[in-house]
């Protein structure tokens, strides 16, 4: 089956920093999609992104789809953007990748 | 206008006992999943039923069954619960498979 990679694992930062998030994946896909998991454990989508670029606000996304990787880019960091963010891929059903846990410190 | 509702949001199961996870959705998608979060993991397809009348394992199927009642409602149920079935339980739903999928709110569930 296809494998999602997301790195880095584990991420802190000072409240205002950029950010740039990685997802790569093994094999060609339909669909590419970012989550964030809230600390309440909920997931919230961010970007459905099989390709090209997509922004909402502070945050934008990459998928080159050629290359088999996405980008997720958080500016302008805010305590409310720590959590979990999942890249998720799917052909016909969708595989997760074992997330970046993101802290924001004020 | 709920999106994907699960019922309930918690459990506490004691081990060998069944019970039912309920997961509607209102979108009128086609698709529809059901997947577990382990502690510190992403999450893994258990079930997933790409239009009513079908249904398909994923990658964690052993120890559970589902029923795709009706276009709105997947449920996922276990037999005989066990320990290692202690997660979190998230439905989603997508319009086709492949496509954009939305999230339940999960049902968290502890087998002692």
């Amino acid at each position: 089956g296809i494998q999602v990679e997301q790195s880095p694992p584990d991420l802190i930062l000072q409240e205002g920093a950029n950010s740039t998030l990685r997802c790569n994946f093994s094999d060609s896909v339909n669909n590419l999609q970012w989550f964030h998991q809230n600390p309440w454990g909920q997931l919230i989508n961010l970007f459905y992104i099989p390709s090209g670029t997509k922004q909402n606000g502070r945050l934008s996304a990459t998928t080159v789809a050629t290359e088999r990787y996405s980008l997720l880019y958080i500016s302008s960091s805010q305590t409310t953007d720590s959590g979990v963010y999942f890249c998720a891929v799917s052909g016909f059903s969708m595989r997760f990748g074992a997330g970046t846990r993101l802290t924001v410190k004020p | 206008n709920a999106g994907v509702t699960q019922t309930p949001k918690f459990q506490v199961l004691k081990t060998g006992q069944s019970m039912t996870l309920q997961c509607a959705q209102d979108m009128n998608h086609n698709s529809m999943y059901w997947y577990r979060q382990d502690p510190g993991m992403g999450l893994r397809l258990i079930y997933y039923s790409a239009s009513e009348g079908t249904t398909d394992k994923g990658e964690v199927p052993n120890g559970y069954n589902v029923s795709r009642l009706n276009k709105r409602e997947f449920s996922l149920r276990l037999e005989s619960a066990a320990p290692s079935q202690t997660s979190v339980y998230f439905c989603a739903s997508s319009a086709v498979s492949g496509t954009e999928a939305f999230f339940g709110q999960g049902t968290r569930l502890t087998v002692v």
